[in-house]
């Protein structure tokens, strides 16, 4: 069974740091794109990231060398480091895997972490 | 950036009536089109890729049209548990975008 388990999330003040993780079971993440998707809250969604299985990354415009993606194939997780965070990055950060094949959409997402930035 | 817009923002209808969502894309994303459902506190929930197929064990109520910029999702026979946001999402490039939901109420 495809399970995502994201961890990590809490409460940090402007400027500082954090780093989610996506624990993942029932498949190799290393074969699949993922990504981050967040949701501040009340609003839509917001994609923020991807790896894909080469290992070729891109992140959002909103967080560019603000925040980075990256993988453990030896844990099978994903990660988000998340610098220099700002109170408009409050929002609940899911991850979420690419269709097989790299076509389609996001066909199995975690429970999701909320990330609060305040002071 | 590839922009997307849907309309409407939000409806009202009742169970068994046929609703219909659209998304328009800000250039051509041929059928690199998504389709999700969320509801409150739960993770968003893949019902139709590229367009127009239907996600394994997604009821055949939900379908999906279109290509190009203009997109359509329609549920035929509304069921009380489709009560729910709907986004869309191209990604035919990167950054990937969601448009703005759709927020389906009780009437």
């Amino acid at each position: 069974e495809v399970q995502l388990v994201e961890s990590g999330g809490g409460l940090v003040q402007p400027g500082g740091s954090l780093r989610l993780a996506c624990a993942a079971s029932g498949f190799t993440v290393s074969r699949y794109y993922m990504n981050w998707v967040r949701q501040a809250p009340a609003k839509g969604l917001e994609w923020v990231s991807i790896i894909y299985s080469g290992g070729y990354t891109y992140d959002g415009d909103s967080v560019k060398g603000r925040f980075s993606i990256s993988r453990d194939n030896s844990k099978n997780t994903l990660y988000l480091q998340m610098n220099s965070l700002r109170v408009e990055d409050t929002a609940v950060y899911y991850c979420a895997r690419g269709r097989s094949g790299g076509s389609g959409g996001f066909d199995f997402w975690g429970q999701g972490t909320l990330v609060t930035v305040s002071s | 950036d590839i922009q997307m817009t849907q309309s409407p923002s939000s409806l009202s209808a009742s169970v068994g009536d046929r609703v219909t969502i659209t998304c328009q894309a800000s250039q051509d994303i041929s059928n690199f089109l998504n389709w999700y459902q969320q509801k409150p506190g739960k993770a968003p929930k893949l019902l139709i890729y590229d367009a127009s197929n239907l996600e394994t064990g997604v009821p055949s109520r939900f379908s999906g049209s279109g290509s190009g910029t203009a997109f359509t999702f329609t549920i035929s026979k509304l069921q009380s548990e489709d009560f729910a946001t709907y986004y869309c999402q191209q990604y035919d490039s990167l950054p990937f975008t969601f448009g703005p939901g759709t927020k389906v109420h009780i009437k």
